[in-house]
């Protein structure tokens, strides 16, 4: 079965553009979730997605938005891009039917803002 | 205020030997701890987890104990071999409420170095 992934891999995007974020999770998980990792703060969970809803969001600015379509697939998208937003960024799946279920991550995509 | 701490930034431990990686978490609330590896470039990968019913869990080579009591986890790698070199990462996640959202916390990470 294959992983999650995440496309583009890398970015370079310049302070006050917008930028798109892509993640296809494993074949029949139904949660997306995103996390941001930088040096500084670790991972940081940004949102998850199930069932092309949001259920819970993490504690960023209005700037940071996604959404999920039918087929489970998920965009995270940036807009505003501050330098501070140069980071990791992770998606991860799950099926979303279970209490103890584990959250298996893609490759995340490097955003660099200049 | 971190919930989940990893006091040690790096650890480094001879091949063969014993890796012990600690986590502390403040959060009551957390009901099920997961370790995550991860090499540079890379996602994080799942390693083993461990509900809070269970005070120890074991996968080859790997073994998380939990003691509740004192709010801390700890990840066994036994015999540590030069590819377990990588950043390892403890999570936990809140008592799950249905179709309630699941929502990991980290800790920042220990680097581990196991010297040939």
């Amino acid at each position: 079965k294959a992983g999650v992934t995440q496309t583009p891999r890398y970015l370079i995007k310049t302070r006050g553009q917008q930028v798109t974020l892509s993640c296809s999770p494993i074949s029949g998980h139904r949660s997306v979730s995103w996390y941001q990792q930088t040096p500084g703060q670790g991972l940081q969970f940004l949102f998850e997605y199930f069932s092309e809803t949001q259920r819970n969001k993490g504690n960023f600015p209005g700037r940071f938005s996604g959404r999920q379509f039918s087929n489970s697939r998920s965009e995270m998208n940036v807009s505003t891009l501050e330098l501070g937003d140069s980071a990791l960024y992770l998606c991860a799946s799950r099926l979303g039917v279970g209490a103890q279920e584990t959250q298996y991550f893609g490759p995340g995509t490097r955003l660099l803002v200049l | 205020d971190q919930q989940v701490k990893q006091n040690s930034p790096s650890l480094s431990v001879q091949e063969g030997r014993i890796s012990i990686l600690n986590c502390d978490y403040t959060n009551s609330m957390f009901d099920y701890f997961l370790w995550y590896k991860k090499y540079p470039a890379e996602g994080p990968t799942f390693l083993i987890s461990i509900s809070s019913i269970k005070d120890k869990n074991e996968d080859g080579r790997f073994t998380v104990f939990l003691n509740k009591s004192a709010k801390h986890l700890s990840l066994h790698i036994v015999p540590s071999q030069p590819g377990d070199s990588a950043v390892y990462f403890c999570a936990a996640r809140p008592i799950y409420s249905g179709a309630g959202s699941y929502q990991l916390t980290f800790g920042k990470g220990t680097k581990l170095s196991v010297i040939p």
